[in-house]
C-alpha cells in the first residue's frame, strides 16, 4: 500500500528542540518530492517546504526559511521536519504530503496522518 | 510570504451551484496554469479537487470544476449537496521564491 505514516504527537516546551518523521511506504521513495504543510489550530493551510529525496535538494517558503530544517533519509525511506528552538506559535499539525506526479509543485495527492506539535511552557 | 485571497465563507442550498474564488497575482495564479483545488473536512486530511486549472482527478465528481481568468481563479461546485460542506483551499506555484502558496480558505456551509 502507499503511504506516508508520521510519527506521533509530541508535547515540548518552548526553547526545545525537535525532529519529526514521515516514513514512506509502497513506491520508489527517492522519485517522488515530500513537502511539509502546518496548519495552525483553526486556521488554514501553509506550505512550508519541500524535498527531494533523491539528491535533498530542498526548496523553502520563505516564511519558513531559516526557521526549520527538512531532510531526507534515503536508507530509512523517511523525510523529517526538525526545529532547534521551538516557539509557541509552532503549535500546529504538521502534514507531510506527496505530489500526484514527480514535478514538485504538482498537488499532493497522498499525504500522512498529521502529527500535533503542541509547545507550552 | 502572503496567501492568495479567498472569501472567508460562502454558503448555498442543497442543489444550487456556488463559486469560490482566489485571486493572487501575475508572480502565481496569473503567471502559471497549475492553479489547485483542495477540500478539507473536519479532522481529515485534504484532498484535491482540480488541478491546473480545470482538470479533474479520477474519482471527483463532474460537479466541480474550476477555470481562470487573469489573476483571480475559481471553483465552482454544482448540484450542491450535504457532503461538500467543507473548507475548501487553493493552491499554485509562486515564481521568485521557487514554493507553492495555498489561500486562506473558504468554509462552504450547505444551508
Amino acid at each position: 500500500e502507499v503511504q506516508l505514516v508520521q510519527s506521533g504527537a509530541e508535547v515540548k516546551k518552548p526553547g526545545e528542540s525537535l525532529k519529526i518523521s514521515c516514513q514512506a511506504s509502497g513506491y520508489s521513495f527517492t522519485t517522488y518530492w515530500i513537502a511539509w504543510v502546518r496548519q495552525m489550530p483553526g486556521k488554514g493551510l501553509e506550505w512550508m517546504g519541500i524535498i527531494y529525496p533523491g539528491d535533498s535538494d530542498t526548496k523553502y517558503s520563505p516564511s519558513f526559511q531559516g526557521q526549520v530544517t527538512i531532510s531526507a533519509d534515503k536508507s530509512l525511506n523517511t523525510a523529517y521536519l526538525q526545529w532547534s528552538s521551538l516557539k509557541a506559535s509552532d503549535t500546529a499539525i504538521y502534514y507531510c504530503a506527496r505530489p500526484f506526479s514527480t514535478t514538485w509543485y504538482k498537488p499532493f495527492n497522498l499525504w500522512g496522518q498529521g502529527t500535533l506539535v503542541t509547545v507550552s511552557s | 510570504q502572503s496567501a492568495l485571497t479567498q472569501p472567508a465563507s460562502v454558503s448555498g442550498s442543497p442543489g444550487q451551484s456556488i463559486t469560490i474564488s482566489c485571486t493572487g497575482t501575475s508572480s502565481d495564479v496569473g503567471g502559471y496554469d497549475f492553479v489547485s483545488w483542495y477540500q478539507q473536512h473536519p479532522g481529515k486530511t485534504p484532498k484535491v479537487m482540480i488541478y491546473d486549472v480545470g482538470n479533474r482527478p479520477s474519482g471527483v465528481s463532474d460537479r466541480f470544476s474550476g477555470a481562470k481568468s487573469g489573476n483571480t481563479a475559481s471553483l465552482t461546485i454544482s448540484g450542491l449537496q450535504a457532503e461538500d460542506e467543507a473548507d475548501y483551499y487553493c493552491s499554485s506555484p509562486r515564481s521568485g521564491s521557487t514554493s507553492v502558496v495555498f489561500g486562506g480558505g473558504t468554509k462552504l456551509t450547505v444551508l
